[in-house]
């Protein structure tokens, strides 16, 4: 059974960092690239950050380029987020996402984490 | 790339059929199959219901059906049951990494 686990979620303040964690298993983690989508409150689903199966290529939403980086260690088959210079909008469930690029869909979330950027 | 235009909701009676439509461009529904539905109950896991606009993952009962007309693809729920009420977000992908999602509808079960 597919399982992805986010840790690291929390409140913290404008311009604060915050590493969110993903701890996969079920299937081999290092074969499959994976992303993280988000939700704001009240909104609908953003894909924030892809990686490749081997970490050699990303992709960054335009709204996090440059202050967000998405990197795996897949002897651990564990996915990673780092959210630097936080902001408001950046307030969301973050759900990490299997996402089979053969596939070109999302085709297991985990139950997402909750991030507050408040003062 | 801007969000797929999906109503904000829709509902109907048990066993009746719902139909939520997905309108994108010839830049990401139009142009690719590759059309997918997700299913989000609050405080659950989402939940892949259709990939490739049509074709549904291992255990997603056969109520729910996709297709696709140009730039506007659509999900079916027929024989609504209770247990479908929920949101429901279509997204396609748009090229190599990039996908955008649909702004998602509220299914109401009356």
């Amino acid at each position: 059974e597919v399982q992805l686990l986010e840790s690291g979620g929390g409140l913290v303040q404008p311009g604060g960092s915050l590493r969110l964690s993903c701890a996969a298993s079920g299937f081999t983690f290092s074969s499959y690239a994976m992303s993280w989508v988000r939700q704001a409150p009240g909104k609908g689903l953003e894909l924030v950050s892809t990686i490749s199966y081997n970490g050699g290529s990303t992709y960054y939403a335009d709204s996090v380029k440059g202050r967000f980086t998405i990197s795996r260690d897949n002897s651990k088959n564990t996915l990673y987020l780092q959210m630097n210079s936080l902001r408001a909008e950046d307030t969301a469930v973050y759900y990490c996402v299997k996402a089979p690029q053969q596939l070109k869909t999302f085709d297991f979330w985990g139950q997402g984490t909750m991030v507050t950027v408040s003062s | 790339q801007s969000a797929l235009t999906q109503p904000r909701s829709v509902s109907g009676s048990p066993g009746q059929s719902v139909t939520i439509s997905c309108t994108g461009t010839s830049s990401d529904v139009g142009g690719y199959n590759y059309v997918s539905w997700y299913q989000l109950h609050p405080g659950k896991a989402p939940k892949l219901m259709i990939y490739d606009v049509s074709k549904r993952p291992s255990g997603v009962p056969d109520r729910f059906s996709g297709s696709k007309s140009g730039n506007t693809a659509s999900l079916t729920i027929s024989g609504l049951q209770a247990e479908d009420e929920a949101d429901y977000y279509c997204s396609s992908y748009a090229g190599t990494y990039t996908y955008v999602f649909g702004t998602g509808t509220k299914v109401t079960v009356l």
